[in-house]
């Protein structure tokens, strides 16, 4: 079992809809999460990392992790066909970050 | 991408043949890592280097290796290709191991093993 899992999709949603993108992860010594979008054929781009439990937002994303039931979660509010990407989430272990497989989302305005 | 540069950006190359991606940053960041993404697999981690001559193996290290000899280039080598080295590479930065939450992405490497 990888120790981060994440629903590869595809996610297809109209433009303004609140998207939801989840992870669970198996270790629970990991402490750092971070969400990265990928655009085709372009490297990973961070979006947001959070610590250890608790939400953080940033603008129309929010990243929210809950340590108890090991799940990461990251929510894009008014959805516009720019977030169309692959969104990954990671966790830190030691220096190496543990990537999930990747969530394909598409926006249709 | 963050002041990193891979190259080459696109590489097509024989099985046995040896082969070498660099990856180039602006940033004096003191981490730089390798990592490889494939479908099904996602991105995992090939190498990494915490300083000029000092690097560690990462999760599928076999059949690579790496040289920093200085601090802004860091050099994935395959020594002799094979087909399920074709991938995605990308190389990545962070200024420190207690930043390594905050790792950039270069713009990656597509290579072909045939």
């Amino acid at each position: 079992q990888k120790e981060v899992e994440q629903d590869p999709g595809p996610l297809s949603v109209p433009e303004g809809a609140i998207v939801s993108l989840n992870c669970t992860y198996s270790n629970s010594a990991f402490q750092y999460f971070m969400w990265y979008r990928q655009y085709s054929r372009k490297g990973p781009e961070l979006l947001m990392y959070t610590y250890s439990s608790g939400n953080k937002e940033d603008g129309r994303f929010t990243a929210q992790v809950d340590k108890s039931s090991k799940y990461i979660s990251l929510f894009i509010r008014d959805s516009q066909p720019s977030d169309s990407a692959t969104y990954l989430c990671a966790a830190l272990s030691g220096t190496a970050l543990i990537f999930g497989k990747g969530t394909t989302l598409s926006v249709s305005s | 991408d963050a002041g990193i540069t891979q190259s080459p950006r696109h590489k097509v190359t024989e099985t046995g043949t040896p082969v070498t991606l660099r990856c180039h940053q602006t940033e004096n960041h003191r981490y730089m890592y390798w990592y490889r993404q494939d479908p099904g697999h996602g991105l995992r981690l090939i190498h990494y280097s915490y300083g000029v001559k000092d690097t560690d193996k990462g999760e599928v290290s076999d059949g690579y290796s790496v040289s920093r000899s200085k601090t802004e280039d860091f050099l994935l080598t395959l020594e002799s290709a094979t087909s399920s080295q074709t991938s995605v590479y990308f190389c990545a930065i962070s200024d420190s191991q207690a930043g390594a939450y905050e790792q950039y992405f270069g713009p990656g490497t597509r290579l072909t093993v045939t």
